[in-house]
């Protein structure tokens, strides 16, 4: 899997937007990212994915830079139910198998 | 739709015992997975599927077993469980590789 890099840990008020960062700077070009969140105790949730058109639904928008060498997830009314480790993910699509690395995250708080 | 469910929730195994961990799916999702998450550490692929009736080693098969004989359900078996496999166990399942869809977790203590 390409390697991304994330901050560890970030705050946010409720009921602001929460921009997430992830640089993934050897990302190849058929290469899409993958955004999941992990509240805690609980199994991890698929957020949004992404090639390198912005993309967005009803949980969160994700934006990719022109070079896709870094991406932001983007929560944009974040509730205290949001608190959770945020993981970026850019998977190896030589593999078959569907192994989703996930790294430390960022492990976001928010906050009333 | 329940999504992705899990049976039991909770478990605790002496050494040695053997015990079956069930999913289940009404997505009907084609690819099925078991993952094993250690305190403080990521999810770590221990088995999956493509479809009924297959099964495949993913990074940390050893000492479980898997079943796929129903599209909708995935089976993991530990056949003698050791204090190594004390874990929260995740299933997961997905139309496409990696937009997966897990479970609540089965936490198996081993003692």
């Amino acid at each position: 899997d390409a390697k991304t890099t994330q901050p560890p840990s970030m705050d946010c008020a409720e009921g602001r937007a929460a921009n997430l960062p992830c640089n993934h700077s050897t990302i190849s070009g058929n290469e899409y990212v993958y955004w999941y969140r992990q509240i805690h105790s609980q199994g991890p949730q698929y957020i949004i994915h992404g090639l390198k058109n912005n993309e967005t639904n009803e949980m969160a928008s994700l934006i990719i830079t022109e070079d896709r060498k870094s991406s932001t997830l983007i929560l944009p009314h974040a509730t205290l139910r949001d608190t959770a480790v945020y993981y970026c993910i850019v998977p190896n699509y030589g593999g078959s198998q569907g192994n989703l690395i996930f790294g430390k995250g960022t492990k976001l708080s928010v906050k009333p | 739709n329940a999504g992705v469910t899990q049976t039991p929730k909770f478990r605790v195994l002496k050494t040695g015992q053997s015990m079956t961990l069930l999913c289940a799916q009404d997505m009907n999702h084609e690819y099925m997975y078991w993952y094993r998450q250690d305190p403080g550490m990521g999810l770590r692929l221990i088995h999956y599927s493509v479809g009924e009736g297959t099964t495949a080693k993913g990074e940390v098969p050893d000492g479980y077993n898997v079943s796929r004989l129903k599209k909708q359900n995935f089976l993991l078996g530990l056949e003698s469980a050791a204090p190594s496999q004390t874990s929260v166990y995740f299933c997961a399942s997905s139309r496409n590789l990696y937009e997966q869809y897990f479970g609540p977790g089965t936490r198996l203590t081993v003692t």
